[in-house]
């Protein structure tokens, strides 16, 4: 199965920039790159996804590497309200053609103020 | 909207006890999920519901069955717990129709087997 790697946790001060990469390099051309975050004592909640393009919402922007082995996810100006546990996750096909999330460990953002 | 919500948030139980997770979704989604996780292993799928009345296994589904009551309703339910079922348990519902790509979560249940 593919997977993803992400560095267990950042540090980030409020308001600055905040790029967290995520390496997929078994990625398969039909698979997309999606982030959730969990804040604590809360469910995942959809931050973006891409396939080939960099894309751009209002939390957050996703760069994606020309190979699609890696990505980053930038949030452009980091809150207090940010610090959380990001997932880089892979939607792929399963056997029965149907699409799942594979989850990877995710990253724990700490944002200074 | 309520949205995802999920019964009960915190439950104990002991080796061998029987207890069912209630979920519920009022966005009209078709598909629903069940999840655990687990510290240092990102969430895995235990079984999913792509439409009222079929379910289908995730990863993980030993141990655990499901009932789609309705169109709202997904339940998973643990015949006899064992201490590897200690976990958070979250469900989630998704729509089928474009943009079909989010799940929304529930809060939770953190689960206990003694």
């Amino acid at each position: 199965d593919a997977k993803t790697t992400q560095p267990n946790s950042m540090e980030s001060n409020e308001e600055e920039p905040v790029h967290l990469p995520c390496n997929h390099s078994t990625i398969s051309g039909t698979d997309y790159i999606h982030w959730y975050r969990q804040l604590p004592s809360q469910g995942p909640e959809y931050v973006i996804h891409g396939l080939t393009s960099n894309v751009n919402n209002r939390m957050a922007s996703l760069a994606i590497a020309e190979d699609r082995k890696s990505s980053t996810l930038i949030l452009h100006r980091a809150t207090l309200r940010d610090a959380a546990v990001y997932y880089c996750i892979l939607r792929v096909r399963n056997a029965g053609n149907n699409r799942k999330l594979i989850w990877g460990l995710g990253t724990s953002l700490a944002v200074n103020p | 909207n309520a949205g995802v919500t999920q019964t009960p948030k915190f439950q104990v139980l002991k080796t061998g006890q029987s207890m069912t997770l209630q979920c519920a979704q009022d966005m009209n989604h078709n598909s629903m999920y069940w999840y655990r996780q687990d510290p240092g292993m990102g969430l895995r799928l235990i079984y999913y519901s792509a439409s009222e009345g079929t379910t289908d296994k995730g990863e993980v589904p030993n141990g655990y069955n499901v009932s789609r009551l309705n169109k709202r309703e997904f339940s998973l339910r643990l015949e006899s717990a064992a201490p590897s079922q200690t976990s958070v348990y979250f469900c989630a519902s998704r729509q089928d129709r474009e943009p079909f790509y989010e799940q929304y979560f529930g809060p939770g249940t953190r689960l206990t087997v003694t």
